[in-house]
């Protein structure tokens, strides 16, 4: 089993650029949610899928943030335009549906300069 | 506003000795708890978790243990390993769906 994959594994951009987060959740698994990791605030939810569908997006900062689940096997976390405050590890985590515990990818740590 | 409290950024403990790592949340309607362990340049992993309806789950070393009335809950690790260095985040989950992490505290366990 491969795991939960995120690419890129680190991004540096500059202000004002799109930004482009890649997550290939566990194949089989039916959730799959993107986190962002602070000093401050620890893991937050941003957005969670189920089925492939956005079920709650509240946790989306701005409308410079949108997410995409194409697909059961793809999903992708855009930011546009980046900023500075936008820097931060991005954590892509699958589930099945009827179990509690989340697989988390390895992060993606987005630098904006 | 944070649902899931880790009032302790950071530990030291012993080798051989217990880790009590601890945590608090607001929220009555949470209905699972879990532990999370995260290395450098990883994701996190799962631990242990417990269920509302519980006070206390036990994994080999690792005891969640659930106060409700007080929106408690602790992680011990007996006896705590230098593998065990990481940092631990809680995590409470409502609806199924809907999870709410702690900021994290980073034990360093020392041999």
């Amino acid at each position: 089993d491969a795991g939960v994959i995120q690419s890129p594994r680190h991004e540096v951009t500059e202000m004002g650029q799109e930004v482009t987060l890649r997550c290939k959740p566990i194949s089989g698994h039916n959730s799959l949610f993107w986190y962002r990791q602070t000093m401050m605030r620890g893991l937050e939810l941003l957005i969670y899928f189920n089925n492939n569908v956005p079920i709650d997006d509240s946790g989306m900062p701005e409308d410079r943030f949108s997410a995409k689940m194409p697909n059961a096997s793809f999903s992708t976390l855009k930011i546009q335009p980046s900023e500075p405050r936008d820097s931060a590890v991005y954590f892509c985590a699958s589930r099945n549906r009827d179990r509690v515990k989340q697989y988390f990818g390895p992060g993606t740590r987005l630098t904006v300069t | 506003d944070q649902q899931v409290k880790q009032n302790s950024p950071s530990l030291s403990v012993q080798e051989g000795r217990i880790s009590i790592l601890n945590c608090d949340y607001t929220n009555s309607m949470f209905d699972y708890f879990l532990w999370y362990k995260k290395y450098p340049a990883e994701g996190p992993t799962f631990l242990i978790s417990i269920s509302s309806i519980k006070d206390k789950n036990e994994d080999g070393r690792f005891t969640v243990f659930l106060n409700k009335s007080a929106k408690h809950l602790s992680l011990h690790i007996v006896p705590s390993q230098p593998g065990d260095s990481a940092v631990y985040f809680c995590a409470a989950v409502v609806y199924g769906n809907q999870f709410y992490f702690g900021t994290g505290t980073s034990l360093t366990v020392i041999p």
